[in-house]
């Protein structure tokens, strides 16, 4: 067991460009969640998987983000036309999916900085 | 809906003292209650977890928190706090439903002075 893994980890980008960022969950782990994390502030729910299937979308992500889990093991988080505003670290975390107490395992994030 | 309260955004201790971090929640169901600590550079560990059962809980490295259902309160403790516990602690919750989102406090920073 790695543990939840996020690549890269860090990454600097100029307005206006896309970038992707990919979550390998922990082995046999079904759900995945997606977290940011600004300065100064916890972290805000944005998705979470299900397998493949996407189930929930905060309204913090806008029409620029897509998440996608095509094989239910990794994820990837696309940002399209980059905005100062997005600059932030996101997390993305996961667990089991039998009862709703287990544990969300975290990654240790990928920190995103918009010029 | 939930939301996280802590009181405190920066708490600065002398080491070997001991630490109190505050955490009030709002919610309108029964919930699920964490702290979670952020050391530099690094992903979310989690501390501690009320499920049910004993209002005090206790995690790693030492630390306890109190479940308090009157005052809506989580409160996190350490009777000797050392060098190594500087870090950002985060207050959790989460309700009963499937999805099981995590809504976070906006943390709070502690900072242990020799």
């Amino acid at each position: 067991d790695t543990g939840v893994s996020q690549n890269p980890r860090h990454k600097i980008t100029k307005r206006g460009q896309n970038v992707t960022f990919r979550c390998d969950p922990i082995s046999e782990h079904n759900r995945l969640y997606w977290y940011r994390q600004t300065l100064g502030q916890g972290p805000e729910f944005l998705t979470y998987f299900q397998n493949e299937a996407q189930l929930e979308k905060s309204r913090l992500l806008s029409d620029r983000f897509s998440a996608e889990r095509p094989k239910g093991s990794f994820s990837t988080l696309e940002i399209q036309r980059t905005e100062q505003g997005d600059s932030a670290m996101y997390l993305c975390a996961s667990r089991p999916s039998g009862g709703s107490t287990d544990t969300q395992y975290f990654g240790p994030g990928t920190r995103l900085t918009v010029l | 809906a939930q939301s996280v309260t802590q009181l405190d955004s920066q708490v600065p201790v002398f080491e070997e003292a001991p630490v109190e971090l505050r955490c009030n929640y709002s919610s309108s169901v029964s919930v699920y209650l964490f702290w979670y600590v952020q050391y530099p550079n690094q992903g979310l560990q989690l501390l501690l977890k009320y499920l049910s059962g004993s209002t005090l809980v206790k995690g790693i490295n030492g630390f306890e928190a109190e479940f308090n259902k009157s005052q809506t309160s989580f409160h996190l403790r350490k009777p000797s706090v050392h060098i190594s516990d500087t870090a950002e602690y985060f207050c959790a919750v989460s309700d009963f439903s499937s999805a099981s989102k995590i809504i976070f406090g906006s943390g709070t920073r502690l900072s242990i002075r020799p």
